[in-house]
């Protein structure tokens, strides 16, 4: 089915170390972005890319780093993990126009122990 | 900068019972207005949206009007079932090209048989 992949579903880390986060969308977006949730925080923003070969910060990009790989893809990074970064994320992409709203993947919950 | 404003909650209901979960809004210019829906361990699904004032968004037996003057997007429900209990949310996506959403911290909603 078209839409927003993400992997893995379910992560554990240890501090401070490293990993990846993978997001692919196939219906052709421009913009992606990565968010995360918190209980009682809502959706936050952490970093987008408004096409290919852009990349900005958002609410909270403080820790991450992002990689626009081509128009598919959109990967985000954690050098160092934190406890404070344990939350359910969220890859999203969207059409042209903001009347349109995202298309959300499914999430990965990463725990930081 | 835009920020929305919604119910907390929790919010718990009686089967067939009548549902407003509240939304107000601030934003410089004309946004659109989206309500989200998270059912338990799934990502965000575009329930309905608004792109101008005075628009009815409407979807599954749900409504929402673009009120402008109120800066307000109101959820309702005539008749909730089991089926909705879940998290809603409320966003706004302004304008310029990046259309970044921004969200309410959510609501949930148990609807008891």
């Amino acid at each position: 089915n078209a839409g927003v992949t993400q992997t893995p579903k379910f992560q554990v880390l240890k501090t401070g170390q490293s990993m990846t986060l993978q997001c692919a969308q196939d219906m052709n977006h421009n913009s992606m972005y990565w968010y995360r949730q918190d209980p009682g925080m809502g959706l936050r923003l952490i970093y987008y890319s408004a096409s290919e070969g852009t990349t900005d910060k958002g609410e909270v990009p403080n820790g991450y780093n992002v990689s626009r790989l081509n128009k598919r893809e959109f990967s985000l990074r954690l050098e160092s993990a934190a406890p404070s970064q344990t939350s359910v994320y969220f890859c999203a992409s969207r059409a042209p126009g903001g009347q349109y709203g995202y298309t959300f993947g499914s999430g990965t919950r990463l725990t930081v122990v | 900068g835009n920020s929305v404003t919604q119910m907390e909650g929790p919010v718990t209901l009686s089967e067939e019972a009548f549902l407003t979960i509240n939304c107000t809004y601030t934003a410089t210019g004309y946004p659109s207005l989206f309500w989200y829906v998270q059912y338990p361990g799934e990502g965000l699904q575009l329930l309905l949206k608004a792109t101008k004032a005075d628009d009815k968004g409407s979807n599954k037996g749900f409504e929402a009007t673009y009120r402008k003057e109120t800066t307000s997007f109101h959820l309702e429900k005539g008749s909730v079932q089991v089926s909705d209990s879940a998290v809603y949310f409320c966003a706004l996506s302004g304008g310029g090209s990046n259309y970044k959403l921004t969200f309410g911290k959510g609501t949930l909603l148990t609807v008891n048989p």
